[in-house]
């Protein structure tokens, strides 16, 4: 079993829609994460997040602690922000490593 | 630079060889982690340095995978007697203590063993 887990795995949107991507992890966390990773490109980190909500141009990213979940959500979602999104934890268990989502191949078409 | 920086950025070798990854993260980062994405699969976390610390080692997948920090700088990642499933892309990344500011990747080194 995976400790995360991302739905979905893949997405296909029309320009301008609202997107959300979601991430349930089953470890104790020190912090989760939010990574981008454009076809044959480098990763971005887009998020860190401890609790709450936070806030970066049309992305926002939520956490619930208690129910171990988390979303990135697009909004008005454009061509350029197709990508692979993946979600992180830090485990809190176990010292500083990290467990990754498989990812979410978001396409944005125009 | 600016950013994290990985050499070589692609590198081919011959099963049984050693190889060495460097990484050279952003001036001032503490915290510098290395990765490993295999074909078709997500991210795997290896090992992760922080300051002067102990390093957390508790990612590397066998006792040919090793890897030091010099200078609490540059990073070498280092595998010994390369094998075909070491194939990957080995990605670097660094960020101020505690994830401060969030963390920068390197582009990666494609290694791919033949």
């Amino acid at each position: 079993k995976n400790e995360v887990e991302q739905s979905p795995q893949n997405l296909t949107a029309q320009e301008g829609e609202f997107i959300t991507i979601n991430c349930s992890y089953s470890v104790g966390i020190s912090a989760l994460h939010w990574l981008q990773q454009h076809p044959g490109g480098g990763i971005v980190s887009l998020f860190m997040l401890s609790s709450g909500k936070k806030k970066h141009g049309r992305l926002i990213a939520t956490i619930n602690i208690q129910e171990k979940h988390s979303s990135l959500h697009i909004t008005a979602s454009h061509p350029r922000d197709s990508a692979v999104y993946i979600c992180a934890v830090r485990n809190l268990d176990r010292g500083n490593q990290f467990y990754f989502g498989t990812g979410t191949s978001l396409t944005v078409i125009p | 630079g600016a950013g994290v920086s990985q050499s070589p950025s692609n590198k081919v070798t011959e099963k049984g060889k050693d190889v060495e990854l460097r990484c050279d993260p952003i001036s001032g980062h503490t915290a510098l982690y290395w990765y490993r994405q295999s074909l078709g699969q997500g991210l795997e976390f290896l090992i992760y340095f922080q300051g002067n610390s102990a390093p957390d080692k508790s990612g590397l997948p066998s006792d040919r995978f090793s890897a030091e920090r010099t200078g609490g700088s540059v990073s070498t990642l280092t595998i010994q007697r390369t094998q075909q499933e070491d194939s990957a892309v080995y990605l670097c990344a660094s960020s101020r203590s505690g994830g401060v500011g969030g963390y920068t990747f390197g582009s990666g080194t494609r290694l791919t063993v033949v």
